[in-house]
C-alpha cells in the first residue's frame, strides 16, 4: 500500500523559503519508473502543479515558478523536500506530494492528505 | 506551457442524470510516438485531496465505477458521469501530462 504524508511549517513570513518534505512508503524512488510530484492548492481555487522528480534524478518544474523552486530526494529515507523561496502572501495553500509511475504515463495517482501553509507576517 | 481550458465551471445535474465536462488544451497532447492522449481526470471532494479517475484520456484508474467515461483525442477531451449519484458531488479537473503538467480550473458539480 502506498502512502505519502507532507509535513513542514503551518506558517512562514514574507520573502522567507518554505521547506517541505514528503515521506512516503510502499514504494522506492531508487525503483525504476517511479516519481513524486508536489501540488498545491489556495483556498478554493483550482489545483497547481509545482514540481515532479524521477528515479533517476531527473526533475521538472513548473516554468512560471521554477527560479523559486528546488525538488530533491532522499532515498534511503523515503524522502523527498521541495524547498520555495521568497514567499508571498499568495504562496498561501494546501500543498500535497502525490505518488507518479509509469504504467500510467506519471499521473499522480496516489496523494497525500496534504498540508496548509500560510504566508503571513 | 499547454493551457487547460474546462467547461462549464460548474453544472447542476438531477440524480441519475448524465453530467458531461469539457476539457480544451492549448496544444495537442496526443503522442505519435505510442498513439496515447497524456489526458488525466481527477475527481476532489471536500476536504480531500484529488483522487485519479481517468489515464490516457479514457482508461479508468483502479477502482473507479464504469459510470466514468473519458473520451477525446489531441486537444479536446470529456469526462461523462453517465448517471449522477450523490457520491459523485465533487470538483472535477483535467490535467495533462506531457513533460511538465497543468491543471485545468475545474468543474463543480452539484446535485
Amino acid at each position: 500500500q502506498i502512502t505519502l504524508k507532507e509535513s513542514g511549517p503551518t506558517l512562514v513570513k514574507p520573502t522567507q523559503t518554505l521547506t517541505l518534505t514528503c515521506t512516503f512508503s510502499g514504494f522506492s524512488l531508487s525503483t525504476t519508473a517511479v516519481a513524486v510530484g508536489w501540488i498545491r492548492q489556495p483556498p478554493g481555487k483550482a489545483l497547481e502543479w509545482l514540481a515532479l522528480i524521477y528515479w533517476d534524478d531527473d526533475k521538472r518544474y513548473n516554468p512560471s515558478l521554477k527560479s523559486r523552486l528546488t525538488i530533491t530526494k532522499d532515498t534511503s529515507k523515503n524522502q523527498v523536500v521541495l524547498t520555495m523561496t521568497n514567499m508571498d502572501p499568495v504562496d498561501s495553500a494546501t500543498y500535497y506530494c502525490a505518488h507518479s509511475g509509469a504504467v500510467d504515463g506519471y499521473t499522480f495517482d496516489v496523494w497525500g492528505q496534504g498540508t496548509m501553509v500560510t504566508v503571513s507576517s | 506551457d499547454i493551457v487547460m481550458t474546462q467547461s462549464p465551471d460548474s453544472l447542476a445535474v438531477s440524480l441519475g442524470e448524465r453530467a458531461t465536462i469539457n476539457c480544451q488544451s492549448s496544444q495537442s497532447v496526443l503522442y505519435s510516438s505510442n498513439n496515447k492522449n497524456y489526458l488525466a481526470w481527477y475527481q476532489q471532494k471536500p476536504g480531500q485531496p484529488p483522487k485519479l479517475l481517468i489515464y490516457w484520456a479514457s482508461t479508468r484508474a483502479s477502482g473507479v465505477p464504469d459510470r466514468f467515461y473519458g473520451s477525446g483525442s489531441g486537444t479536446d477531451f470529456t469526462l461523462t458521469i453517465s448517471s449522477l449519484q450523490a457520491e459523485d458531488v465533487a470538483v472535477y479537473y483535467c490535467q495533462q501530462y506531457c513533460i511538465t503538467r497543468t491543471f485545468g480550473q475545474g468543474t463543480k458539480v452539484e446535485i
